[in-house]
Order: structure tokens, then C-alpha cells, then sequence
């Protein structure tokens, strides 16, 4: 079984930074089957990244994903304020990870 | 438009069922795989289930085998999770949401299953 350990778990950072979230799997998997999502309070995830780097549509190009093997990224290159809340990494549209959340420095 | 409408959710004992139902539209229903994920409170998504095409192939999460049931009614296009044996720990929210390759895309908003005494 495939378990995703992501860090942080919190990551403070102010509007206009670089946010670098990392997924790691406990063995390696097919980029093809990372995903990462984002959640607010009160409303359904949001998918942002599919098959390790491609865009979901109407994903702004802030939002990028990378990586293979064990280790994922997802990067967002200027923090907006609506981008400080919960990310996850999902592998095989199954196993999430445990989240990290980024918050207001 | 992708439509997701989750209903069913409640107040439960420990012990109790309940049937969750997910009301498809706007899309295919037959030609997607389809998920529940359950968020607890205070805590983050976890993968419930999710079910083939055809209704054919089901995926369990292990906490969860052998007491809840993921079925489909493609005439109807809807999506079901039987719960039986419900207990305190299974209290979440749950969502109905579409499988695309590896990844899940669309989302409704939610039903809220509540077990206590």
C-alpha cells in the first residue's frame, strides 16, 4: 500500500512568495498518477495538477507540479491571498496525503 | 455543466445504516468511474471508494470493507453508498465526485453523516 507523507504541514509565507509543497510516496509510483487538489472552508476540492505537472483547466499558470519516483512538487510561484488554504497530493485517484496547509506569515 | 448533488446524510446511531445517493448530470454518467471521499472533522480528504464504468470493479478503503457498499444505477445516473455498521469514527463529510484518469475532476458539495448517540 502506497502511503503519501507530505511537508509541511504548515508552511507561512506572505502574498507575492514562492510556496514549494512536497509529496513523498513511500515507494515509487507512475507520474501519471499524482494528482494535487486544493481546499477551502465550506467547498468541495479543487483538482489543480493531474499525471504529475499538467494544468487542470481554468488552473492558473502559478500553479505548477513536478517531479517523479517517490518525490512530487507543487509549486505555486506568487501567492495570491485566495491560495492561503489546504493542498493535498492524491496518488492513483485513491491514497490522499495528509495535507499542508499555507498560511499568512 | 458537471453536476454532483449528494443527499442521504443524517443523524445515525452507532450501529445504524444509511444510504447515500449522488444524483449525476451534464455529463456521461456510464462512461466515468466514480469516487466517494470523506472529509472527518478537522481532519483531511480520505479515499472512501469508487466503482467501474459499469459497476463491475470496486475499490474499498480498508476501514470501511466489508461494511459499506458502492453501487450504480447508469439508467438512473446515480451513484450509491450503502453504510451499515456505522460507527463514531465514520462521522464526515462525504462527497460524490468523478474519476478521469488517475485523478478526480468534478466534486459536489457535499453530505454531512453524523454518528452518535
Amino acid at each position: 500500500e502506497i502511503v503519501l507523507t507530505q511537508s509541511p504541514g504548515t508552511l507561512s509565507l506572505s502574498p507575492g512568495e514562492r510556496a514549494t509543497l512536497s509529496c513523498r510516496a513511500s515507494q515509487s509510483v507512475g507520474t501519471n498518477h499524482l494528482a494535487w487538489y486544493q481546499h477551502k472552508p465550506g467547498q468541495p476540492p479543487r483538482l489543480l495538477i493531474y499525471g504529475g505537472y499538467n494544468r487542470a483547466t481554468g488552473i492558473p499558470d502559478r500553479f505548477s507540479g513536478s517531479g517523479s519516483g517517490t518525490d512530487f512538487t507543487l509549486t505555486i510561484s506568487s501567492l495570491e491571498p485566495e491560495d492561503f488554504v489546504v493542498y493535498y497530493c492524491q496518488y492513483y485517484g485513491q491514497t490522499f496525503g495528509q495535507g499542508t496547509k499555507v498560511e499568512v506569515k | 455543466e458537471v453536476q454532483l448533488v449528494e443527499s442521504g446524510g443524517g443523524l445515525v446511531q452507532p450501529g445504524g445504516s444509511l444510504r447515500l445517493s449522488c444524483a449525476a448530470s451534464g455529463f456521461t454518467f456510464s462512461a466515468y468511474w466514480m469516487t466517494w471521499v470523506r472529509q472527518a472533522p478537522g481532519k483531511g480528504l480520505e479515499f472512501v471508494a469508487n466503482i467501474k464504468k459499469d459497476g463491475t470493479y470496486k475499490v474499498y478503503v480498508d476501514s470501511v470493507r466489508g461494511r459499506f457498499t458502492i453501487s450504480r444505477d447508469n439508467a438512473e445516473n446515480s451513484l450509491f453508498l450503502q453504510m451499515d455498521g456505522l460507527r463514531a469514527e465514520d462521522t464526515a463529510v462525504y462527497y460524490c465526485a468523478r474519476d478521469v484518469t488517475f485523478a478526480i475532476d468534478s466534486w459536489g458539495q457535499g453530505t454531512l453523516v453524523s454518528v452518535s448517540t
